[in-house]
Order: structure tokens, then sequence, then C-alpha cells
């Protein structure tokens, strides 16, 4: 079956932009999460959703950073007014109900110019 | 403060050998601990995970040792292979559906 697709795959923005980030999880998975992995790092966790809810937002840096999923299956993680330090990899994983296991999306890879 | 150590940083082992990374943790609540591979421009996929309640789990080529009172984890690659050569991530959680907590990578490289 599909596995977690992101787009863009690779966005490039100038410093002081808005930039948008789309997460399609596996179909019926209801848990979905957001991260950062900087180059050389390991992903750093910004945000959890159980269904519509953020459940766990305790990892976004700055309120520049902010995610939505208003139907409970796609999610959008939103920057505001991006820096240079913004440029990364940004990482979406979707799990089922009750497991644990984590799958992961190929990533969008955002430079901030 | 970094709540999940791993060395090494990068490895090379010959093919056929035993590949060994390490991990450490802080935080007494994690409860499961998972190991992620990653290939270059690709998201990291789930290898092998383990809760505290066993010391060991073996699948395949793949064994996580774990620690629980020295508050460490192992991944044991048996019989290495090229195809083996990517980035492997310790992982840490409370559990359920809590976001992992990463260690920073160690870089395998298997030498045919």
């Amino acid at each position: 079956g599909a596995g977690v697709s992101q787009t863009p795959s690779n966005k490039v923005t100038e410093k002081g932009k808005y930039v948008e980030l789309r997460c399609d999880p596996i179909s019926g998975h209801t848990a979905l999460y957001w991260y950062r992995q900087s180059l050389g790092q390991g992903p750093e966790f910004l945000i959890y959703f159980q269904g519509t809810g953020a459940a766990d937002d305790s990892g976004l840096p700055n309120d520049r950073f902010f995610a939505v999923r208003p139907e409970g299956s796609v999610s959008t993680l939103k920057i505001q007014r991006t820096e240079r330090g913004d440029s990364a990899v940004y990482l979406c994983a979707s799990s089922s109900t009750g497991l644990e296991t984590q799958y992961f999306g190929p990533g969008t890879r955002l430079l901030v110019l | 403060q970094q709540q999940v150590k791993q060395s090494p940083q990068s490895l090379i082992v010959q093919k056929g050998g035993i590949s060994i990374i390490n991990c450490a943790y802080e935080n007494t609540a994690f409860d499961y601990f998972p190991w992620y591979q990653q290939f270059p421009g690709k998201g990291p996929a789930l290898l092998i995970a383990i809760r505290p309640d066993v010391s060991e789990k073996k699948e395949g080529r793949f064994t996580i040792s774990f620690n629980k009172s020295a508050k460490q984890f192992s991944l044991h690659i048996m019989d290495s292979q090229p195809g083996d050569s990517a980035t492997y991530f310790c992982a840490a959680s409370r559990g359920g559906a809590d976001g992992l907590t990463f260690g920073k990578g160690t870089h395998l490289i298997i030498q045919p």
C-alpha cells in the first residue's frame, strides 16, 4: 500500500517568506508526527496529532511554526517569516492507533536563502 | 540537554563482520526503544524495537541488547553486508504514541 507522502520534495524560499509543507499519512493512521532533521543530526520532534487535535506541540521551536490537521488526515506545517536557520529536512510520520511504530515519509528539504 | 547519546559517530566494518552501535539515555520514563535505518534522501525506516521488560530481542541479523540498570542499549548487526551501509539512529519514547527522541546517528560503512 501507499506510504507516507510529503510535498513538495524540495522547497527554496527567501528569508522572511511564508511556507507550507504538506503530509499525507498512511490511510487509516490516526497519529501523525512532524520532525525536523538538520544536516548530520537525528530527527527532532516538533508536534504530534491524534486525530484532528494537537496532542503534543512541545517541540515547536517558536510561534513562527504552526501545524494543522483539520480533517484528521492530511496535515500542513506552516512556517512564518522564515529564517536561514529553518533550513532542514522536515519529516512527517504516521502510526496506527495504539501502536508505537512510526512510518516516515521521504521528507521535504527546505532551503531558506 | 541531549537525552539520547549515540556512539560511535561513524563506523567502518568489513563485510561479514559484526557492527555494534551504542546508545545511552537519561530519562527513566522512556519505555520504548526503536532503531531506525536511513539511506541518503530517504526517511528513516524502523529496523527493530525493544521495551525494557526484556534484555534482548533478535530479528534476523539484527539484535538489540538492553541494560535497564545502566540505561544503555545497543544494536548488533551480524554478518554485515554492503547493503547495510546507511545511517542508523537509536531513539526512545515514553511509549504509546509519544514523539521519539533520537540520537545523533551513526554513519555505517560496510567494506566489501
